[in-house]
């Protein structure tokens, strides 16, 4: 069975500063794609960046990379020159089939003036 | 383009009544995911519509229950509420293309209590 796990329920980060935020999953399939999305304070899900998993190459979005390692199935997203606005959850996920997600349970980030 | 949107975004009922929410998707989007979202249980899928028909499900009791109308807007509807249905319920659209995921895209969710 696929699962996810973020083992980082919270962290925080100087305004400025680079935070990297942890996700391991588990399946047995060799093509997928992985996702982090951000809920802020409004409660309105975003997405953040996705990988496919038989891209070499990590994604890069803005600020927003992700270190994809495929033979550890370990998906960390980092976040460079932290803004206050990156203050939110952040959630690992994860096709299970087809549109069906499974989302890990959340690392909440704060960033500190 | 228009994002997702959810009607409504507050809700409030007592147990053994039944809801329904509403959920218009993104022009050009066919499939509509569900989620529920607890403090305790964290964000769980419900179901997904494609083309009018349910194209997978989650574990949830048939209580739970939905659809889909061709202009693709869907509606989820929750009979004889329980206290443990008190959740926001999100709703994402996405093209739904078969053979691998496509980013879904969130709406603001609809907050339901139930007392």
């Amino acid at each position: 069975a696929q699962t996810v796990t973020q083992s980082q329920p919270e962290m925080s980060v100087q305004e400025a500063e680079t935070v990297t935020l942890s996700c391991t999953y588990d399946t047995s399939e060799n093509n997928y794609y992985l996702f982090w999305y951000k809920q802020p304070p409004s409660r309105q899900m975003i997405l953040v960046i996705r990988q496919e998993a038989y891209k070499q190459q990590n994604a890069t979005e803005n600020r927003f990379s992700v270190n994809f390692q495929k033979a550890a199935k370990s998906f960390s997203l980092k976040i460079s020159d932290s803004q206050l606005g990156d203050t939110a959850m952040y959630f690992c996920a994860f096709p299970v089939t087809g549109n069906q997600f499974y989302f890990g349970t959340g690392t909440s980030l704060t960033v500190i003036p | 383009k228009a994002g997702v949107t959810q009607t409504p975004r507050y809700l409030i009922k007592t147990r053994g009544q039944q809801v329904t929410l509403s959920c218009s998707p993104i022009s050009g989007h066919r499939s509509v995911s569900w989620y529920q979202q607890t403090p305790g249980q964290g964000l769980q899928f419900l179901f997904e519509y494609f083309s009018e028909t349910q194209r997978n499900k989650g574990n949830f009791p048939g209580r739970f229950s939905g659809r889909q109308f061709s202009n693709s807007r869907s509606e989820m509807n929750v009979s004889t509420l329980e206290l443990g249905d008190s959740a926001l319920y999100l709703c994402a659209s996405s093209l739904g293309l078969a053979g691998y995921p496509d980013t879904q895209y969130f709406g603001p969710g609809t907050r339901l209590t139930v007392l």
